[in-house]
């Protein structure tokens, strides 16, 4: 059964710093990760998708990388801003015939101005 | 674009009453849509996979008296919460595949806080 943990569960910087997020699955039997951010009440906004088959994806100040093999991803977020505080869910899509979407357990990101 | 709407955002409900929650897809058709449920200060988990024109596929642990789930049209979904009790309290989101393939998108409604008193 695929497991999806995200470290850490919480973290505060101040702004401008560079940060990572980590997610790790345990089946690397994966057809995508995607990160997502959550605002507090909110529903979800998809950030990056990273296709099995790649390594990283960039969007802005954001760039995720994915190790399938070692069952690793991380969100490398640029020049933090108090804007960027939110709730960061990964999440593993197992394909086959169910597209289901397997979420971590989250990292609570609070950026200091 | 790709948007999913959710209805009603909040309701409050007394136990024992049933509750119907609509999922639907604005600008595109979704022959499968999801549904999620998350308790405070955890993530989204899976309850059911609902597939235009036939039964829900609901996940281990789900019961599917409880949460109905009809999928009548390419464009909506609909959650239906039997006789509700404040364990049933939660946030609902759903989401609407938009296309058929493995590695197609999943787009996010904005949720509904469900709160049974």
């Amino acid at each position: 059964k695929q497991e999806v943990t995200q470290i850490p569960a919480a973290l505060s910087v101040p702004e401008g710093e560079n940060l990572v997020l980590n997610c790790s699955f345990t089946d690397s039997a994966i057809y995508n990760l995607q990160w997502f951010r959550q605002d507090p009440g909110k529903g979800l906004t998809s950030l990056l998708l990273i296709q099995s088959s790649q390594r990283e994806q960039t969007s802005g100040r954001l760039n995720a990388s994915l190790d399938k093999s070692s069952g690793r991803s991380t969100l490398y977020i640029a020049a933090s801003q108090p804007g960027d505080s939110a709730t960061y869910l990964c999440a593993v899509n197992e394909g086959g015939a169910t597209n289901k979407l397997i979420f971590g357990t989250g990292t609570l990101l609070a950026v200091q101005p | 674009g790709a948007v999913v709407s959710q209805h009603p955002s909040w309701v409050i409900c007394k136990s024992g009453t049933s509750v119907k929650i609509e999922c639907r897809s604005l600008d595109f058709q979704a022959t499968t849509m999801f549904w999620y449920r998350q308790f405070p200060k955890q993530s989204l988990m899976l309850m059911a996979t609902s597939n235009e024109g036939s039964k829900a596929t609901y996940e281990q642990g789900v019961e599917k008296d409880k949460f109905l789930i009809n999928h009548a049209s390419l464009t909506l979904s609909t959650l239906t919460v039997t006789s509700a009790h404040p364990e049933d309290s939660s946030f609902y989101i759903c989401s609407a595949l938009k296309g058929t393939r493995s590695t197609d998108t999943q787009y996010f409604g904005p949720g509904t806080r469900l709160t049974v008193l």
